[in-house]
């Protein structure tokens, strides 16, 4: 089955611990970004990677890193997580560049810091 | 930049009327406009997507969108809704041509509740 997962899909954390959300997809796609969201904000993107490491900033970079060593990987790492990134993440991937490909959503990361 | 507008937080609609959920936009060049939906506890789902040549498209779930350049607006439509349209709907834009702008902007989302 096509698909994008993630993992874990629910994590509560303390502030300054380290932590990654894994995000793998199947569909040989080139294009994979992290989106957060918000209430009243709606979906903001964090990062995203055009291919294999090619990584660029979205609108809300700060205090995240990404990776993409292989083309299905692309996790997310909050070095020193706060409590204003507790927030509901999306990773999504879609066929190759942006252009008009729609993309695919994985079920998401429910991330609490306390 | 680009922006969506997405005026409505909540809609409710009667099953079996026709539905409407709103959206502006506002980029540099051409769109590439999107919708998408939420159901509870679940990851994005794409609905349809305006690229360019007629301006009603249609999509998933009996849904169609018009879009309107003049007024720069894809409306989301559906001419009898149903109890299991209710979720929440996102609205998405980028422009082309872009040259490596590789972002895609969305709304904060509309709930559409359908009263049985």
């Amino acid at each position: 089955e096509a698909q994008v997962t993630q993992n874990p899909r629910y994590l509560i954390t303390v502030t300054g611990k380290k932590l990654t959300v894994t995000c793998s997809q199947n569909m040989n796609h080139e294009y994979m970004s992290w989106y957060r969201q918000d209430p009243g904000l709606g979906l903001r993107q964090i990062y995203y990677s055009m291919n294999v490491e090619v990584t660029d900033k979205g609108d809300v970079p700060e205090g995240y890193k990404v990776s993409r060593k292989e083309k299905r990987n692309f996790p997310l790492i909050l070095e020193s997580p706060s409590p204003n990134q507790t927030s509901l993440y999306f990773c999504a991937s879609s066929l190759w560049g942006l252009g008009a490909n729609e993309q695919f959503f994985g079920p998401g990361t429910r991330l609490t810091v306390l | 930049a680009q922006s969506v507008a997405q005026p409505e937080d909540q809609v409710n609609v009667a099953e079996g009327n026709p539905l409407t959920v709103k959206c502006t936009y506002s980029v540099s060049g051409n769109p590439y406009l999107f919708w998408y939906v939420q159901y509870p506890n679940r990851g994005l789902q794409f609905l349809l997507k305006y690229i360019t040549g007629d301006n009603l498209v249609k999509g998933s779930y009996g849904f169609e969108a018009e879009f309107n350049k003049s007024q720069t607006s894809f409306h989301l439509k559906k001419p009898s809704a149903l109890v299991s349209d209710s979720a929440l709907y996102f609205c998405a834009v980028r422009g082309y041509p872009n040259f490596g702008n590789e972002k895609l902007t969305f709304g904060t989302g509309t709930r559409l509740t359908i009263i049985p």
